[in-house]
């Protein structure tokens, strides 16, 4: 069974802290990840795709990596606002000939001021 | 630009009745799949609808059933509704399933 899991499952941090989480997955079975936003009450906000082992991605004070060989990636915050609070998502797709993404149950970020 | 429509945004349901959620997919796009939330979960994969047929389904029973139609929209249909249904179900549209926008979500609780 693919399993896709995240940590840790919540957090807490200072207005101005750098943070970052994890997500672990099988390295087996890898076609695609995906990093999601999700602020209560609205849509999961796509952060970023990655494909390719040492595939780094940043948007604003957000950046990602990803290593495929030992399942992991990372995703990491600069300077935290409290803006930034919500929960993250990662999502995979496991191989090429599925349009099943599985979810970890995501990080909830706390970012107080 | 509209993005991803569900409707309702919350209901109540009975054990045993039938529900029927909605979703109209952001323009341009071709492909909807369907997700359910349980409480402390993350998203399960339900079932992906292109060219108005099912694509792809995962480990949902028989109960959970959908439509898509020629303007992309889609319903999910749930027969004879449990407790443990009670979820937030969330629809996802994309451009040949690759990459999804979502929409906010429908709290479904069942009593």
């Amino acid at each position: 069974i693919l399993n896709v899991e995240q940590s840790p499952q919540s957090l807490h941090v200072q207005e101005g802290d750098s943070t970052n989480f994890t997500c672990s997955f099988p390295s087996s079975n890898f076609y695609a990840l995906h990093w999601y936003r999700w602020e209560t009450a609205k849509s999961p906000e796509a952060l970023f795709v990655m494909t390719l082992n040492g595939d780094e991605k940043k948007k604003g004070r957000i950046s990602a990596t990803l290593n495929t060989k030992e399942g992991y990636s990372y995703l990491y915050i600069k300077g935290s606002q409290p803006e930034d609070s919500a929960t993250y998502l990662c999502a995979l797709r496991g191989t090429s000939g599925t349009y099943k993404y599985i979810f970890g149950t995501g990080t909830r970020l706390k970012v107080l001021a | 630009d509209a993005g991803v429509t569900q409707s309702p945004t919350h209901l109540i349901k009975t054990r045993g009745q039938q529900v029927t959620l909605r979703c109209s997919p952001k323009s341009g796009h071709d492909t909807v799949s369907w997700y359910q939330q349980a409480l402390g979960q993350g998203p399960q994969f339900i079932f992906q609808y292109y060219e108005e047929e099912e694509r792809q389904r995962g480990n949902f029973p028989d109960r959970f059933s959908g439509h898509q139609f020629p303007n992309y929209s889609s319903e999910l249909n749930v027969n004879a509704l449990l407790l443990g249904d009670s979820a937030l179900y969330l629809c996802a549209s994309s451009l040949t399933g690759i990459g999804y926008t979502f929409g906010s979500g429908t709290r479904l609780t069942v009593v």
